[in-house]
């Protein structure tokens, strides 16, 4: 399957604090989809991307879509114990609709 | 809307015997539907894409023979994990397309496998 690489991998932060965290691929998408998972359940679509270069915000969180198709960044702001969990970035690669999961990056607040 | 919901939602069986995982779309239709496995602290893997009314799509690795998919009708697919074994332990997550323009995909809650 194709690679989506997420950075960091895990991040440790104080309530309050602001989150970035963003997402590579060596292949273009034509969708960016930004998932949030919490343990012992499926993925819940937090923001979608569908143009290059498209900033998109939903609550305390922000995503772009990178100009080139292939990164995206997703921020949240004043981060909160419930936003405690695995972002996945995700989309279907310009040739398919099959989707590919990012690596994940793992949030953990501390309250 | 857009609700997907899977049955069960965990289940432990012993070695050798199979399992089957229902998938459904509750408020609308899905022609397409997807099969995904994750283990744990890992990514979701796609499995397979299950076409209704045709044979699934299986992704390089993946054996079709072990894990059977029938997407029967616009609103159910099932994924038959055969002869199970201890290393198919896993979360089995399906979602479905939707019919909007960006083919966006919901997904189910998932499956907790656990193989004796």
């Amino acid at each position: 399957g194709q690679q989506l690489n997420q950075s960091p991998q895990s991040m440790f932060i104080q309530e309050g604090e602001d989150v970035s965290m963003n997402c590579t691929s060596s292949s273009i998408f034509n969708t960016w989809l930004w998932y949030k998972q919490d343990p012992g359940e499926g993925p819940v679509l937090l923001i979608a991307l569908y143009k290059a270069g498209e900033l998109t915000s939903n609550g305390r969180l922000t995503a772009q879509f990178g100009i080139t198709r292939k990164d995206s960044f997703l921020n949240i702001s004043a981060s909160i114990p419930s936003d405690v969990g695995i972002y996945f970035c995700a989309g279907p690669i310009n040739t398919g609709n099959q989707f590919y999961f990012g690596t994940g990056t793992s949030l953990t607040v501390i309250p | 809307g857009a609700v997907v919901s899977q049955h069960p939602s965990w289940v432990i069986c012993k070695s050798g015997t199979s399992v089957k995982i229902e998938c459904r779309s509750l408020d609308f239709q899905a022609t397409t539907m997807f099969w995904y496995r994750q283990f744990p602290k890992q990514s979701l893997m796609l499995m397979a894409t299950s076409n209704e009314g045709s044979k699934a799509t299986y992704e390089q690795g993946v054996e079709k023979d072990k894990f059977l998919i029938n997407h029967a009708s616009l609103t159910l697919s099932t994924l038959t994990v055969t002869s199970a074994h201890p290393e198919d332990s896993s979360f089995y997550i399906c979602s479905a397309e939707g019919t909007d323009e960006y083919n966006e995909q919901f997904f189910g809650p998932g499956t907790r496998l656990t193989v004796l």
